[in-house]
Formats: C-alpha cells, sequence, structure tokens
C-alpha cells in the first residue's frame, strides 16, 4: 500500500504571497490531519479533515485554511504569508475511526522569504 | 536535512546496548499514546503506541512504558543500532473525539558505532 504522499515538498515564497499544499492520505484512509513543524515551537496541531469536513481545529490563526475531497485528498492552505510561517508542514492520514493511528508523510518545506 | 529542534536533549548510546526514551506527559485525560520515529528530511515514522488501560506494550525490538499516577511515558530500544539514530517524539492524544495529538519536544538519539 503506498504511503501518504504531499506536494510539492520544497516551496519558496515570500511575504504577502498565499500558498496551497497537498496531500494525498493512504488508500482507504477517511481522514487527513495537518501539522506544523519548526525548531522553536515543535509539532503543532493545525486541523483534521473527515468526510470532506473540518472536525478539529488547532490554534491558527484564519490565515491557515484547508479543505477535503471527495477522494480523501486534502488541501491545505496559508494566504498572506508572514516569515514566521516557514516550516515543515506535515500531513498525517488514519482510518478515522477510534483504534486508528495517524501516519505521515514526507512534509512540504515551505520557506518564506 | 530539517533542524526539528535546535536544543534537543540528546541521547547518546553505544550500539548494542538498550535505550530508554523518557517523555513526561500533560493531560491526565489523555487515553492514547504513540511514540513516533523522525530522521533528517522524513516525516514522523511511527513505532509503537499504547492504549491508557495498559501499563506496558512490545514491538519488535521496542517496548513502551506507560505510568499514568505519574504521567510518564517511556520507550526502550533493545540492541541499539546505528539505523535507529534519529528524533523520538511521544506524542498523546487527549480524547477519542479528536484526532488532534499533542506531541513532545524530542529526544534526539545518537547510536555511537
Amino acid at each position: 500500500k503506498a504511503g501518504v504522499t504531499q506536494t510539492p515538498r520544497y516551496l519558496i515564497k515570500t511575504r504577502g504571497q498565499q500558498v496551497t499544499l497537498s496531500c494525498s492520505p493512504i488508500s482507504g484512509h477517511r481522514s487527513v490531519s495537518w501539522y506544523q513543524q519548526t525548531p522553536g515551537q515543535g509539532l503543532q496541531f493545525l486541523f483534521e479533515y473527515f468526510s470532506e469536513t473540518q472536525r478539529n481545529k488547532g490554534n491558527f490563526p484564519g490565515r491557515f485554511s484547508g479543505r477535503q475531497f471527495s477522494n480523501s485528498r486534502s488541501e491545505m492552505n496559508v494566504s498572506t504569508l508572514e516569515l514566521g510561517d516557514s516550516a515543515l508542514y506535515l500531513c498525517a492520514s488514519s482510518s478515522g475511526t477510534v483504534t486508528d493511528t495517524q501516519y505521515f508523510g514526507p512534509g512540504t518545506r515551505l520557506t518564506v522569504l | 536535512g530539517e533542524s526539528v529542534g535546535l536544543h534537543l536533549p540528546t541521547l547518546s548510546v553505544q550500539e548494542g546496548d538498550n535505550s530508554i526514551i523518557n517523555c513526561a506527559y500533560s493531560n491526565s485525560a489523555s487515553d492514547y499514546f504513540i511514540w513516533y520515529k523522525q530522521e533528517s528530511g522524513k516525516g514522523p515514522q511511527f513505532i509503537i503506541d499504547i492504549r491508557s488501560n495498559m501499563d506496558k506494550r512490545q514491538g519488535q525490538r521496542v517496548t513502551v512504558l506507560l505510568n499514568k499516577t505519574v504521567k510518564h511515558l517511556s520507550l526502550q530500544i533493545a540492541a541499539t543500532q546505528p539505523g535507529d539514530s534519529a528524533v523520538y517524539f511521544c506524542a498523546e492524544r487527549a480524547d477519542t473525539g479528536r484526532r488532534a495529538l499533542t506531541f513532545g519536544s524530542g529526544t534526539r538519539l545518537q547510536v555511537q558505532p
């Protein structure tokens, strides 16, 4: 079974721009969660989507948004980029059931200049 | 590769020794705990998990111990190998209604040949 895939792997943007990151979960998984990883703050939960609905949300500003499609693929968008948004963005997929385990993709490294 | 933490605690062990990585979790209501391994340039990789109704769980060369009284989790790696060198994170989930994981700050394991 193929793992979680994320595209692109690397991205460079400038302040004020917006960016869209994509995640394809493991086949059959319906839950996709997004995390931000920085050296200073570590791994922090952004949001989770299940069956095209946002089920949980972390403490991030409204500039961070996401969506999920009917095939469970998910995108996250960051608008009006700030320097502090430079991070590794990780996507994790799971079946969405009570006993599920989250499996992570390789991440997208975003650099904001 | 990515820097997952600038000032991570580091555990240095000799190849073939056993390693013990510790983690203190914060939420007494957490019901599910996971250990992840992250190598440079990769996303977190699932190692082993344990539910709050258990004290110990064993996998291949790894054992997780849970002490709910003091909110402590440990990962034991038997016969540590150079390929075990990575950053290890513990993660907790506060309740089954949420998929959001709260991650610890991580421990860097260095295996000396």
